[in-house]
């Protein structure tokens, strides 16, 4: 089964509207962190926003929020304000057993490419 | 400050051969991983380094691939007797330990072709 699941492959966002991307997790722990990758066609993986499975409220950086939903383990991304330079791969990814302190793999979705129409 | 690099950027390589694939880490970070990226899809874990040694290896598709990073910065993915079906981007990434979420900072990553 996968863990996370990305059901958008492609989304078109008009520049200056809002849009929010899907995401749903599966998984058993307890404590886990949720992040939000953005990949321009350059290739490189640009964190944007996290998300801790204990964090009371949604995340929020800039124009990015995380809409958490727990009890769905829902965890989708909204974008605000949209631009031209939004276009990109976006792609959802969990860390689970997310103790303080902890590192380990990611495990990602398989992506939603959004298109930012002028 | 300086990210991550890797190198090469690109590996073109015939069936069979071995390569090598280099990842410098951003200075001061503990942890280094990496993954494959194959198209349309996300990264998909191999490999991650505390330090000098491997404390998860489990994505390691079979023997053919090893990693090392002998000095705690520096890692190299080798791969034995290459197949077509490694051709793939593979991305290096690297965190703190006392980071806030421990995001990962990736790579520009290496596209590997197997003839």
């Amino acid at each position: 089964a996968q863990k996370i699941t990305q059901t958008q492959p492609g989304m078109f966002v008009q520049e200056k509207e809002a849009v929010t991307l899907d995401c749903t997790y599966d998984t058993s722990d307890q404590s886990y962190g949720l992040f939000w990758y953005k990949q321009p066609s350059s290739g490189e993986m640009i964190f944007l926003i996290y998300q801790g499975s204990y964090d009371e409220q949604n995340a929020t950086e800039g124009r990015y929020s995380l809409n958490f939903q727990k009890a769905r383990k829902s965890a989708n991304l909204v974008i605000s304000a949209s631009q031209l330079g939004d276009s990109a791969m976006y792609f959802c990814a969990m860390r689970e057993s997310n103790y303080g302190g902890s590192q380990g793999n990611l495990i990602f979705g398989k992506g939603t490419k959004l298109s930012v129409k002028p | 400050g300086a990210g991550v690099s890797q190198t090469p950027s690109n590996k073109v390589t015939e069936k069979g051969k071995y390569v090598e694939l280099r990842c410098d880490p951003i200075s001061g970070h503990t942890a280094l991983y990496w993954y494959r990226q194959s198209l349309g899809q996300g990264p998909e874990f191999l490999i991650y380094f505390q330090g000098t040694g491997a404390a998860d290896d489990s994505g390691l598709p079979n023997d053919r691939f090893f990693a090392v990073r002998p000095e705690g910065s520096v890692s190299t993915l080798k791969i034995q007797r290459t197949e077509r079906g490694d051709s793939a981007v593979y991305l290096c990434a690297s965190s703190r330990f006392d980071s806030p979420y421990n995001e990962q900072f990736f790579g520009p990553g290496t596209r590997l072709t197997v003839l």
